[in-house]
């Protein structure tokens, strides 16, 4: 069975940092692309970052640009997230979502609650 | 950053066809943009139903197509049903950067 299942989400202050964690496993980590998109609660989704199956590929959105990192560790079968800077508006429901062949987001994970709030 | 504009609520009644539309800031949606449809209940995760414009995954119901209409990206439903009333999001591609749109409502009535 494939599954997704996030972690690492916490209450932070403003300012402060955090990392979230994807664990997969039912398939084959290392040849999917990986996202991480976000949905405040009450909100719509938003889109995060995209990394390639091999970790040399590597977007982010604008709003998390400079301050969020995304990496892999595929012998571990392992997304994460390091969040930087964490501000009010990173207050959020983040998913980890795969590809798989065409699609980009065939499945997501039950996703984690990350607040920053002093 | 471009923005994806859906419509933010509309109303179907059971059995009946709607078309939600997804729109660019920067024009005409094309392929190039690979819309994607995702269908999202209250309290679940979401889940995508429609890739590259009009593919579809083996869970989704067959009365749901994606298309392209009128210079924007286009989910139809036909024959639609109670479970069907959720949040639908699109997305589209901008060279490797991803927007969704902010969700249409859809209520079954």
């Amino acid at each position: 069975e494939v599954q997704l299942v996030e972690s690492g989400g916490a209450l932070v202050e403003p300012g402060g940092s955090l990392r979230l964690s994807c664990a997969a496993s039912g398939f084959i980590f290392s040849s999917q692309n990986m996202n991480w998109v976000r949905q405040a609660p009450g909100k719509g989704l938003e889109w995060v970052s995209y990394i390639s199956g091999s970790g040399s590929v590597t977007v982010y959105a604008d709003s998390v640009k400079g301050r969020f990192s995304i990496s892999r560790d595929n012998a571990e079968n392992s997304l994460y997230l390091q969040m930087n800077s964490l501000r009010d508006e990173d207050t959020a429901v983040y998913y980890c979502a795969r590809g798989n062949g065409a699609s980009w987001f065939y499945s997501w994970g039950q996703g984690t609650l990350v607040t920053v709030s002093s | 950053q471009a923005v994806v504009t859906q419509e933010p609520s509309l109303t179907v009644s059971p059995g009946g066809t709607v078309t939600l539309t997804c729109g660019s800031s920067t024009g005409a949606v094309t392929s190039g943009h690979y819309p994607y449809w995702f269908q999202q209940k209250p309290g679940q995760v979401p889940r995508t139903l429609i890739y590259d414009t009009s593919n579809k995954h083996s869970w989704t119901p067959a009365r749901f197509s994606g298309s392209l209409l009128g210079g924007k990206g286009a989910l139809t439903l036909s024959g639609a049903q109670p479970e069907d009333e959720a949040e639908y999001y699109c997305l589209l591609s901008y060279s490797g950067v991803v927007v969704f749109g902010g969700g249409t409502k859809l209520t079954v009535l």
